[in-house]
């Protein structure tokens, strides 16, 4: 597609239930990033891919946290046994950004607002 | 560590005026990148332009101007005779050089709300 897309849009859902947010990037974008948007905390970095490996996972908060991405191209972010503090708007980003080169611009979806019970 | 910081967080004007937004950031890199983004009340955040540490020249994009200053860590932007179609949440932020490890990840501030009234 044109841009970079994610879904779903929303999502409620109660306390403990796992959930899994899916982000489809601009075509031939190597490069995919989270996010995370919430009042308290602003903008945060959760996790990196390039192709399908994630060298950088610093920004996951906690081990109910994962990611994954296939083909080089779509990535699901699960969180398993939600909070209530799980609640955020998150964000992907693509970019053709690769090692050694100059930092392009990440393009941004939509968001995804989770609302957790 | 990288931080980057957007002291105002609101700002309002009537239409027709000019608007600065300051951003001051902090990194220990000698290569590095600066950004602004805009996010409308749709959410969505879109770029606005990208700068690298090697660039001090000013850009001028429309109504839009970017002010980077190294001496005083600063990259401000200023819109020229404000809209209300330019009423959005403005963030600055910063990254290093993609290398093996580090993929670029976006050190945003906390956002600047400005508000055009008409």
């Amino acid at each position: 597609g044109a841009g970079v897309s994610q879904s779903p849009s929303n999502k409620v859902t109660e306390k403990g239930k796992d959930v899994e947010l899916r982000c489809d990037p601009i075509s031939g974008h190597t490069a995919l990033y989270w996010y995370r948007q919430s009042l308290g905390q602003g903008l945060e970095f959760l996790i990196y891919f390039q192709g399908n490996s994630a060298p950088d996972k610093s920004g996951l908060p906690s081990d109910r946290f994962s990611a994954e991405r296939t083909g080089g191209s779509v990535s699901t972010l699960t969180i398993q046994r939600t909070q209530q503090e799980d609640s955020a708007v998150y964000l992907c980003a693509s970019s053709s950004s690769t090692a050694g080169y100059s930092n392009q611009p990440q393009h941004f979806g939509d968001g995804t607002r989770l609302s957790i019970l | 560590a990288q931080k980057v910081t957007q002291a105002q967080t609101e700002i309002s004007v009537v239409e027709k005026e000019d608007v600065t937004l300051d951003c001051v950031y902090e990194t220990r890199d000698t290569t590095y990148y600066l950004f602004w983004y805009k996010q409308p009340p749709s959410g969505e955040l879109v770029f606005l332009i990208r700068r690298n540490s090697f660039d001090e020249q000013n850009e001028i994009s429309g109504r839009y101007s970017w002010n980077f200053q190294k001496s005083t860590s600063s990259f401000n932007f200023t819109i020229t005779a404000s809209q209300v179609v330019d009423s959005a949440v403005y963030f600055c932020a910063l990254t290093g050089t993609v290398s093996l490890g580090q993929g670029g990840k976006l050190i945003f501030g906390q956002g600047t709300e400005l508000s055009v009234k008409p």
